[in-house]
């Protein structure tokens, strides 16, 4: 399966500002997308992100506070933007081929804000 | 209802017990199954494909019904190492690819 580099790890951040994910895999994949687990919690999709496109957003997640990017079939990026305590998170990228085929998840970022 | 629902748990149980857990879907439309396994902290990571005959990789089965939309996971002589949260996972939707997880099952084996 693909190697899946999710940065940063983990950062600890102050309300009101913003940080990007990056999640790089070593090679070409149809799909890619960003979750979010809660503490807790079960992943909830946060968006499909598209090459060369608009992300998809699921219900209850916007662009503008999740704007995602995917130059190409091997990076995308994810930002939690304006953050408060309730982004505190894990954040994770996955990755598929086409079809039926199984997801396989980057080890995520914990994200805390202060 | 929701559309993929686990039993939370926590099942406890000792170390060589067989456990079961099952998962069960909304969609009759749903076309591929999975288990995960996520360990705390730690990203979901794939346990087995559930195949339409059923399947079995070492101690662990897994059984699909389309009739009653269940999946299910056998664990057999448990070690400590399966102590984790088992998600189920399943693609919802005709051609599009739309995974939806479910809570997660605990299991705590213990000696």
């Amino acid at each position: 399966s693909a190697v899946i580099s999710q940065k940063p790890s983990r950062d600890i951040c102050q309300r009101g500002t913003s940080l990007t994910i990056q999640c790089q895999v070593d090679s070409q994949v149809t799909m890619m997308f960003w979750y979010r687990q809660q503490p807790g919690q079960s992943l909830t999709l946060i968006a499909t992100a598209n090459q060369g496109s608009e992300a998809t957003y699921e219900s209850g997640f916007v662009i503008d506070k999740f704007p995602i990017s995917r130059p190409n079939l091997t990076f995308s990026t994810l930002t939690v933007s304006n953050m408060s305590p309730e982004d505190s998170s894990i954040y994770l990228c996955s990755v598929t081929g086409t079809g039926n085929q199984p997801q396989h998840f980057g080890d995520g970022t914990r994200l805390s804000i202060l | 209802r929701k559309e993929v629902e686990q039993d939370p748990g926590p099942f406890n149980v000792p170390e060589g017990a067989t456990v079961a857990f099952n998962c069960t879907y909304s969609n009759s439309a749903s076309q591929s199954f999975f288990w995960y396994r996520q360990d705390c902290r730690k990203e979901p990571k794939l346990l087995m494909s559930v195949y339409s005959s059923g399947n079995e990789d070492g101690r662990f089965t897994a059984q699909l019904n389309r009739a009653s939309q269940y999946i299910s996971l056998l664990i057999r002589d448990s070690k400590l190492s399966d102590s984790a949260t088992y998600l189920c996972v399943v693609n919802i939707g005709g051609g599009s690819y739309i995974p939806t997880f479910g809570r997660g099952t605990s299991l705590i084996v213990h000696p």
